[in-house]
């Protein structure tokens, strides 16, 4: 079984500001770690993930997230927040398989609503 | 949202018709997927399939049918047996295999009943 927790609903953070939203999951394995942004009644948009190396992943916008194995952590981050970084996001996480039919299910976590203030 | 379509994006429809949301890529995809979101719930799987003519049922499938006939589509029915379909659906779809490829989401349709 696999899941992903995202601990707060919500956080606010003032324009300029480091903004981190924080992932933990769990996995019988080698987990594949990914990042989603959703804005108001759009579809999600990918951000980065995480397959193997380098534990720092850079991806769009700005956007970085560090994967801790012992911490069993993803958490998504930016050094600077933009009042249009406002938005919903998902942390998602499947566990890596050598069998082709094991598909690629992903697991979601219940969201963090992202609140930059002007 | 990059190759995905959805139709329609509103759907409104009484209790007891089943209603069948569109799906369709032109990205080659293999593998396509239908969630559910709720408030505060996040995303929910209800069907995929990897490949034509085959489906698999996902952790809501209860209610729901869907066919997989052409590559390009991935058609979901919701039935008068879903006892809460109101929601937003999001269909998506992946290259098959396993490299961690990451899912693209079409742009959701939100279907009321009443």
């Amino acid at each position: 079984a696999q899941s992903v927790a995202q601990p707060e609903d919500q956080v606010n953070v003032a324009e300029g500001n480091p903004l981190t939203v924080k992932c933990t999951y769990s996995v019988s394995g080698n987990p594949y770690l990914f990042w989603y942004v959703q804005y108001p009644n759009r579809g999600l948009q990918f951000l980065l993930k995480y397959i193997t190396g380098d534990n720092l992943v850079k991806g769009s916008y700005g956007f970085e997230a560090e994967f801790n194995k012992s911490q069993t952590s993803f958490h998504l981050k930016k050094p600077s927040a933009l009042v249009s970084d406002s938005a919903l996001y998902f942390c998602a996480v499947r566990v890596a398989s050598m069998i082709k039919a094991a598909g690629n299910k992903l697991t979601f976590g219940g969201g963090t609503r992202v609140l930059v203030k002007p | 949202d990059g190759g995905i379509t959805q139709s329609p994006k509103y759907l409104f429809r009484k209790e007891g018709q089943n209603v069948t949301l569109s799906c369709e890529q032109n990205l080659n995809h293999d593998a396509m997927y239908w969630y559910r979101q709720d408030p505060g719930q996040g995303l929910r799987l209800i069907y995929y399939s990897q490949i034509v003519n085959d489906f698999q049922k996902g952790d809501i499938a209860e209610g729901y049918s869907v066919s997989r006939e052409k590559k390009e589509s991935f058609p979901l029915t919701v039935t008068s047996a879903q006892k809460n379909p109101t929601a937003f659906y999001l269909c998506a779809s992946s290259i098959r295999g396993d490299r961690g490829y990451e899912q693209y989401f079409g742009p959701g349709t939100r279907l009321t009943v009443t």
